[in-house]
């Protein structure tokens, strides 16, 4: 399967610990994302990388949530002290640097904080 | 006000109906707009990209973009139950980011 995985699919924590989450884009794709969706809801923008290189961060983006894609292929993305409020789908998108407007997402992970 | 509006639903419509699914968006500057299609449980999967005003057809869907009115549509013809999902439409904004509306939740009934 040469799309984005991501990886776990569901999570369940507890409230106040740390979850880390994997996706791993379309291999020719230097552009990656993260979005956060919650129900009835449309994905909305967390952050962006163009291949190693944070570029941007959404305000949703709080000092508990940490992104990364060390070698500018597969990205983490870290959740501290979970909260009941960041309970929620995290969806993985990639796009070829030249094609922002086209991009293929994963299956997303979904969290849930008890 | 947001920069896409859509109606979220649901909307249940016989099976051969064609349907329609439209988004309202706020500047005109905006130029290239998506459809996304979502199914319980699994990431958006991009369905049609038209760029600019006007009509674009694959198969059974057609993409339309009025920007006079700042109106983007999505019609089905011969629906089928295999239709039945979230439809999100988006936009590319002057950030080079895009920006979902809530998605409208279709049900085909058999």
């Amino acid at each position: 399967d040469t799309g984005v995985s991501q990886n776990p699919r569901h999570k369940i924590t507890k409230r106040g610990q740390n979850v880390t989450f994997r996706c791993d884009p379309i291999s020719e794709h230097n552009r990656l994302y993260w979005y956060r969706q919650t129900l009835g809801q449309g994905p909305e923008f967390l952050t962006y990388f163009q291949n190693e290189a944070q570029l941007e961060k959404s305000r949703l983006l709080s000092d508990r949530f940490s992104a990364e894609r060390p070698k500018g292929s597969f990205s983490t993305l870290e959740i501290q002290r979970t909260e009941q409020g960041d309970s929620a789908m995290y969806l993985c998108a990639s796009s070829p640097s030249s094609r922002t407007d086209t991009q293929y997402f994963g299956p997303g992970t979904r969290l849930t904080v008890l | 006000q947001k920069e896409v509006e859509q109606d979220p639903g649901p909307l249940s419509v016989p099976e051969g109906a064609i349907v329609s699914l439209n988004c309202t968006y706020s500047n005109s500057a905006f130029q290239y707009f998506m459809w996304y299609r979502q199914y319980s449980r699994k990431g958006p999967e991009l369905l049609m990209y038209t760029y600019s005003s006007g009509n674009k057809e694959d198969g059974r869907f057609t993409a339309q973009v009025d920007k006079s009115s700042k109106y983007i549509s999505l019609f089905i013809r011969d629906s089928q139950p295999s239709d039945s999902a979230t439809y999100l439409c988006a936009i590319l904004n002057r950030d080079d980011k895009i920006i979902f509306g809530k998605g409208t939740r279709l049900h085909i009934l058999p």
